[in-house]
């Protein structure tokens, strides 16, 4: 099993520039979430999904949208990139929800100018 | 809304010697708490879970954490802490819903020779 994947593992991106950061995972999981994480702020959900067709917001949506077509695919739409949004980004999943153990991906390091 | 906050930034400790990081938590119910652990450039592995029972609960390579509700606090604590220990560490805490995961903003732990 590979776990969960994410790229890419780096990006530069210019203001107003869009972008997908992709996430799959190989475990069957129905939950999938998306974090990210800044310095002094530990990891805050963006958006969540409890199962193909269903997403939800998390604390910080403004700015991202996420599909979930599939059970294995959870990508992660930047509209239009802005330097508020530079930062580390996380994918996880779980097999049914966010308090069964989450596994993560190695994360997406992203620079918007 | 429930909130988590980790009292200290970064601790400093010999290896070999005890640990104990601070989680306290505000939470109307008896809430789900997580200790998840950040090695240097990688994604969040959990450590242990708390969700009713037993108060003191034991995770993954030698933690415990001990869930006090008149405290309002979830500490992490390790007899012996080992060179490898050297990590962040997230505190977490989720409501009823097990949708959502609200994280502190971590402690990073650096383990002295």
């Amino acid at each position: 099993n590979a776990g969960v994947t994410q790229t890419p593992k780096f990006q530069v991106l210019k203001t107003g520039q869009s972008m997908t950061l992709q996430c799959a995972q190989d475990m069957n999981h129905e939950y999938m979430s998306w974090y990210r994480q800044d310095p002094g702020m530990g990891l805050r959900l963006i958006h969540y999904s409890v199962g193909a067709g269903i997403t939800d917001q998390g604390e910080v949506p403004n700015g991202y949208n996420v599909s979930r077509s599939t059970t294995e695919d959870f990508p992660l739409r930047l509209l239009s990139a802005a330097p508020s949004q530079t930062s580390v980004y996380f994918c996880a999943s779980s097999l049914t929800g966010a308090y069964n153990e989450q596994f993560f991906g190695p994360g997406t390091r992203l620079t918007v100018l | 809304a429930q909130s988590v906050t980790q009292p200290d930034i970064h601790i400093t400790v010999s290896e070999g010697a005890s640990l104990e990081l601070r989680c306290n938590y505000s939470y109307g119910a008896t809430p789900y708490l997580f200790w998840y652990v950040q090695s240097p450039g990688q994604g969040l592995q959990l450590l242990l879970k708390y969700f009713s029972g037993d108060t003191l609960v034991q995770g993954i390579k030698g933690f415990e954490a001990e869930f006090k509700r008149s405290q309002s606090s979830f500490n992490l604590r390790k007899p012996s802490v080992h060179w490898s220990d050297a990590a962040e560490y997230f505190c977490a805490v989720g409501p009823g819903s097990a949708r959502q995961l609200t994280f502190g903003s971590g402690t990073q732990l650096t383990v002295l020779p």
